[in-house]
């Protein structure tokens, strides 16, 4: 079972330019959620994905967009991108089914930087 | 609005030592209580969680106590290991698995 991967590790833009970060989820998951975690600081809630659909949304401007794919993987998508914007973004799975329940599982994150 | 406070925000311990970290939380429908690990250039790892039904869990070194009317919960480390140097967070679980989590531990133990 390879994990949740995300892809690329690390990523260096420049200020008003667009990213996309992708994510895989742990094998039998279905959910993915996004969270940005500034350094020093705890992951931050950006916005989850269940059904292709966004189910629900922390306090992040509309800059940050996402989409879900049939098979379950998710990109995160920040345009217009702030100095502010540089952090790490960390991708979770779960699912309601299965034995672990809808515990979260994280991936090792993507290292995103803004010059 | 804060939801989730943890503390302390670092500690040092030496090997053999307990660590306690403590987290207080506003909202009554968190329904999921866990805590996470995260070593640097990591993700975070689920180290032990609790359901808000039972008031202590108990996982080899890690346990977790619960107390749900002073809406708090800890961590204990017990025979703390150099291993165990990382960055601990509260992360109770709101609507749709939602996690808020607290601004985090940085463990240090000492050899």
């Amino acid at each position: 079972d390879a994990g949740v991967t995300q892809s690329p590790t690390h990523l260096i833009k420049t200020r008003g330019q667009q990213v996309t970060l992708r994510c895989s989820p742990k094998s039998g998951h279905d959910t993915v959620s996004w969270y940005q975690q500034a350094l020093g600081q705890g992951p931050q809630f950006i916005f989850q994905y269940y059904e292709e659909e966004e189910r629900q949304r922390g306090n992040f401007p509309d800059r940050f967009s996402g989409h879900q794919f049939p098979n379950y993987s998710s990109e995160l998508n920040v345009n217009a991108l702030l100095l502010g914007d540089s952090a790490l973004y960390l991708c979770a799975s779960s699912s309601l089914a299965g034995e672990s329940g809808d515990t979260q599982y994280f991936g090792p994150g993507t290292r995103l930087t803004v010059l | 609005q804060q939801q989730v406070k943890q503390s302390p925000q670092s500690l040092i311990v030496q090997k053999g030592g307990i660590s306690i970290i403590n987290c207080a939380y506003e909202n009554t429908a968190f329904d999921y209580f866990p805590w996470y690990q995260q070593f640097p250039g990591k993700g975070p790892a689920l180290l032990i969680a609790i359901r808000p039904d039972v008031s202590e869990k108990k996982e080899g070194r890690f346990t977790i106590s619960f107390n749900k009317s002073a809406k708090q919960f800890s961590l204990h480390i017990m025979d703390s290991q150099p291993g165990d140097s990382a960055t601990y967070f509260c992360a109770p679980r709101g609507s749709w698995g939602k996690l808020q989590f607290g601004a985090g531990t940085q463990v240090v133990v000492t050899p």
